[in-house]
């Protein structure tokens, strides 16, 4: 099955900096690649996804890049905010809405 | 408001003991999916449902069992063969297969299940 690795598991950045978590996929065939974030003890929340059809996908200071060759996405955070402190998860999917998830970065904004 | 409930947040039951989860969503949505999450873990999934009355084993359904009776509603029941109960249970729904946006999936906010 597919298999999807994070890296890295935690990732300290200052109040203002960028942050980046890379994500890697084994299955050539998955063609749908979202973001969570989940903050301590709630349930995840999609903050935006990806299809394979699309290279690069931008929401406000949130940004996902992928690269199907290599078969790597990345999530991209600007301008970092304490609000922006929590686990987020990869996760891809050939399609038949079963998703294959990472197993997490923790990001921590100091302000 | 539309979403996706999930009750009791937090659950305690003695060793031996089965117990039911409740999710419950009114986004219309025809798929469901229960997943354990453990500290430092990713999401595994149990089980999930395409639509009513049917549904599928995930990658770890050993000692859970489900039901999918009403579109709204899939119950879990973590029943007493489950080796290692105690984790993190979210409930997630999605538009469904072949919808241009099924594999959106959008989760509920938890049961904390520890087994005593």
């Amino acid at each position: 099955g597919e298999n999807v690795e994070q890296h890295p598991s935690t990732l300290s950045v200052q109040e203002g900096d960028s942050a980046v978590i890379k994500c890697t996929y084994s299955d050539s065939a998955s063609n749908y690649f979202p973001w969570y974030k989940q903050e301590l003890g709630k349930g995840p929340q999609l903050i935006i996804d990806i299809r394979s059809n699309v290279g690069e996908k931008k929401d406000q200071r949130i940004a996902v890049t992928l690269n199907k060759t290599a078969k790597h996405f990345s999530l991209h955070i600007t301008e970092t905010q304490p609000e922006d402190s929590a686990v987020y998860f990869c996760a891809a999917s050939k399609g038949n809405n079963r998703l294959a998830f990472g197993k997490g970065n923790q990001v921590v904004v100091i302000p | 408001d539309g979403g996706i409930t999930q009750s009791p947040k937090y659950l305690f039951r003695k060793e031996g003991q089965n117990v039911t989860l409740s999710c419950e969503q009114n986004l219309n949505h025809d798929a469901m999916y229960w997943y354990r999450q453990d500290p430092g873990q990713g999401l595994r999934l149990i089980y999930y449902s395409q639509i009513v009355n049917d549904f599928q084993k995930g990658d770890i359904a050993e000692g859970y069992s489900v039901s999918r009776e009403k579109k709204e509603s899939f119950p879990l029941t973590v029943t007493s063969a489950q080796k290692n109960p105690t984790a993190f249970y979210l409930c997630a729904s999605s538009m469904g297969y072949g919808k241009i946006t099924g594999n959106e999936q959008f989760f509920g906010p938890g049961t904390r299940l520890t087994v005593l």
